[in-house]
């Protein structure tokens, strides 16, 4: 099946720093990536769409300028959370979706856990 | 927007149980996807069904769009089926924003 590869898998940073987030397709394009984030114990709340070449679209409350969002090629899309706080520790996760018979399926990353001290 | 609400929102099998986690969408969709998530968070896709059934090995699911529930069916349940499992969905005219469920926590002890 497809693959999204997001790296890196953990991260520890401290606050104030901007850390970057990698999702790549592997093996298709992704025109349009989706980030995601998610609180323990809790469901995935989408943050943004990642459309290749353009602007990302994001989500209503959620922080345009603090969660940089670039989608440079069709197979690679980044998210940077920049001056992170404690508060941004979550963990976020990617997807893109990849046609398949004649339908949409949506194929997501391995995730990344962010925590910032 | 569209509401996504699983049932149970916790569940724990005796393992080779049977269990049915059911999803209830308040509005017409193009996708619904149900996906597991293992203990290290990652997702893994179990079924694309917008409507119809489909069976892999011991899971199976059923949509039935014009009521607006999908149904998955864990048969003979291992402990390797623990984990999260979500349903979600992507509102007709959405593009392809998938909106998420609660999840249904599942348990399967030995």
């Amino acid at each position: 099946g497809a693959v999204v590869s997001q790296h890196p898998s953990r991260v520890i940073c401290k606050s104030g720093t901007s850390v970057k987030i990698e999702c790549r397709s592997l093996d298709f394009q992704a025109t349009t990536m989706f980030w995601y984030r998610q609180f323990p114990k809790q469901s995935l709340m989408l943050m943004a769409t990642s459309n290749e070449g353009s602007k990302a679209t994001y989500e209503q409350g959620v922080e345009k300028d603090k969660f940089l969002i670039n989608h440079a090629s069709l197979t690679l899309s980044t998210l940077t959370v920049t001056s992170a706080h404690p508060e941004d520790s979550s963990f976020y996760i990617c997807s893109a979706s990849h046609r398949e018979h004649g339908g949409n399926t949506i194929y997501f990353g391995e995730g990344s856990w962010l925590t910032v001290v | 927007g569209i509401q996504v609400e699983q049932s149970p929102p916790d569940l724990i099998l005796q393992e080779g149980a049977n269990s049915t986690l059911r999803c209830n969408f308040s509005d017409s969709v193009n996708n619904l996807q149900w996906f597991h998530q293992n203990p290290w968070g990652q997702l893994i896709n179990l079924f694309y069904i917008p409507s119809g059934t489909k069976q892999n090995g011991r899971l199976s699911a059923t949509t039935v769009a014009t009521e607006r529930y999908s149904l998955l069916y864990i048969s003979s349940s291992q402990t390797t089926d623990s984990g999260v499992y979500f349903c979600a969905v992507v509102r007709a005219a959405a593009g392809n924003k998938l909106t998420f469920g609660g999840g249904t926590r599942v348990l399967v002890k030995p």
